[in-house]
């Protein structure tokens, strides 16, 4: 089984400055894992995705992730947000080896203002 | 290329009535997926199905929930005798095949369900 933790429920930012969004996960199996957005009202939007290789992936509007084996992290970077960012985030992991359920965290609240 | 739809987009119904929410996958896509989000959570994972077969209904609740995907036509979460507990958002994703290496699922706009 594998969980997922997003201590902040909540992040505000202003404008242009740096943010990260922090993910924590606990699987007794090896994982795959991704970023999601979710605007108002929409369904999710795949940010990024780690499968393997670099720990360090690049995803769409200039999100970017690092995935830390010795840490169970995978925490989510932008280093310059714009107001269109303000969305929720959902971290979430797919085991490796069976199954096709993704197991998401609660959630980050973005809310970037001016 | 139109995305996963969903319908209806809110839905209201009063306890004890009967919910049916449909989910058309992706053109190309056979897998479905069902979570269920509800409010100041995650969301959780509820059943895959393919056509005309249930592949993982973990986490579906044993009674009151069920879920098809027919050979023609979409798929459908139905809820029967409602509760206000079952009030939340309903999302549908879809993915082409069932690879477990990617773990891609593309997601519909949901459906948030209010029982009054």
């Amino acid at each position: 089984a594998q969980s997922v933790t997003q201590l902040d429920s909540q992040v505000p930012v202003f404008e242009e400055a740096p943010v990260e969004l922090r993910c924590n996960y606990s699987s007794s199996v090896s994982v795959y894992l991704f970023w999601y957005v979710q605007y108002p009202n929409q369904g999710l939007q795949l940010l990024l995705k780690y499968l393997s290789g670099s720990t360090l992936v690049k995803g769409i509007n200039g999100f970017e992730a690092e995935f830390n084996k010795s840490q169970t992290s995978f925490h989510l970077r932008k280093p310059s947000v714009h107001i269109s960012d303000t969305a929720e985030y959902f971290c979430a992991v797919i085991s490796t080896g069976g199954g096709n359920k993704l197991t998401f965290g609660t959630g980050t609240q973005l809310k970037v203002e001016l | 290329n139109a995305g996963v739809m969903q319908n209806p987009r809110h839905l209201v119904r009063r306890r004890g009535q009967e919910a049916r929410l449909r989910c058309s996958p992706m053109k190309g896509h056979s897998h479905v997926y069902w979570y269920r989000q509800l409010p100041e959570e995650g969301l959780k994972f509820m059943v895959y199905l393919q056509k005309e077969n249930i592949i993982d209904e973990s986490g579906m609740p044993k009674e009151r929930f069920s879920a098809e995907f027919p050979k023609e036509g979409p798929s459908i979460l139905r809820i029967q005798q409602v509760v206000r507990g079952d009030s939340a958002a309903y999302f549908c994703a879809s993915s082409p095949i069932g690879d477990r290496a990617y773990g891609e699922q593309y997601f519909g706009p949901g459906t948030r369900l209010t029982v009054t």
